[in-house]
């Protein structure tokens, strides 16, 4: 057990809708990291959010958002699904800003319609 | 997206032999980090490498940062039924802002 925790564990839903995928990062950290998983492909980097504040942009599609809130528990908010958004979404907390090892939940699995 | 290339793709070996993985890119790192991948779970920390040539062990397993800082090296030895799995390296790039981008993956199949 990592200490980060996500949910839902699995999410189905259709095409056109918005999601809400809640991670909580491990007690004392204080970086946020969202990561897609295609199936049977690597990590895809998301975004990451460091003490409230947004930290760094990878590839992230501009139907996706997310934000951090005070108690630093992260949310990721994809709208007007399509169907190659199915994936495993993960979260991963890591202490400081970067430049350090993350820890990574257990993933929600996202099905889409 | 921006992904390390780590080779070999896949791998079936029989329980009790060393395994070897490797992950190059054409970018420095600054740092590297190995992971465990389970059927349905999220990745696990295996071993960071923070210097170049630095050489770090977690049990069985060892990782090496490449003296050029573009390469990295993951062996497990004795390896056992439980070691199955996706095996991904990681390379922390600082580019203005920090970015982690990772491999294409091993997956791994041990034969008992």
């Amino acid at each position: 057990d990592s200490g980060v925790t996500q949910t839902p564990k699995h999410l189905i839903t259709a095409t056109g809708q918005r999601v809400t995928l809640r991670c909580s990062p491990r007690s004392g950290d204080l970086s946020v990291y969202w990561y897609q998983q295609s199936l049977d492909q690597g990590l895809q980097f998301l975004i990451q959010y460091y003490n409230g504040e947004e930290r760094a942009k990878g590839n992230i599609l501009e139907r996706f958002s997310a934000q951090q809130f005070p108690d630093l528990h992260s949310e990721l908010n994809l709208s007007s699904l399509e169907l190659g958004d199915s994936a495993l979404y993960f979260c991963a907390s890591s202490p400081r800003t970067g430049g350090d090892e993350q820890y990574f939940g257990p993933g929600t699995r996202l099905t889409v319609t | 997206g921006q992904q390390l290339n780590q080779s070999p793709q896949s791998m079936f070996i029989q329980e009790g032999e060393d395994v070897s993985m490797n992950c190059t890119s054409s970018s420095i790192f600054n740092t590297w980090l190995w992971y465990k991948q389970d059927p349905g779970e999220g990745p696990v920390l295996l071993i960071a490498l923070y210097k170049a040539g630095e050489l770090t062990s977690n049990g069985r397993l060892t990782a090496q940062f490449g003296i050029t800082r573009k390469d990295s090296f993951l062996n497990i030895s004795a390896s056992i039924p439980s070691d199955v799995g996706i095996y991904f390296c990681a390379g922390l790039l600082r580019s203005g802002t920090y970015k982690y981008i990772f491999g294409t993956g091993t997956r791994l199949k041990v034969l008992a």
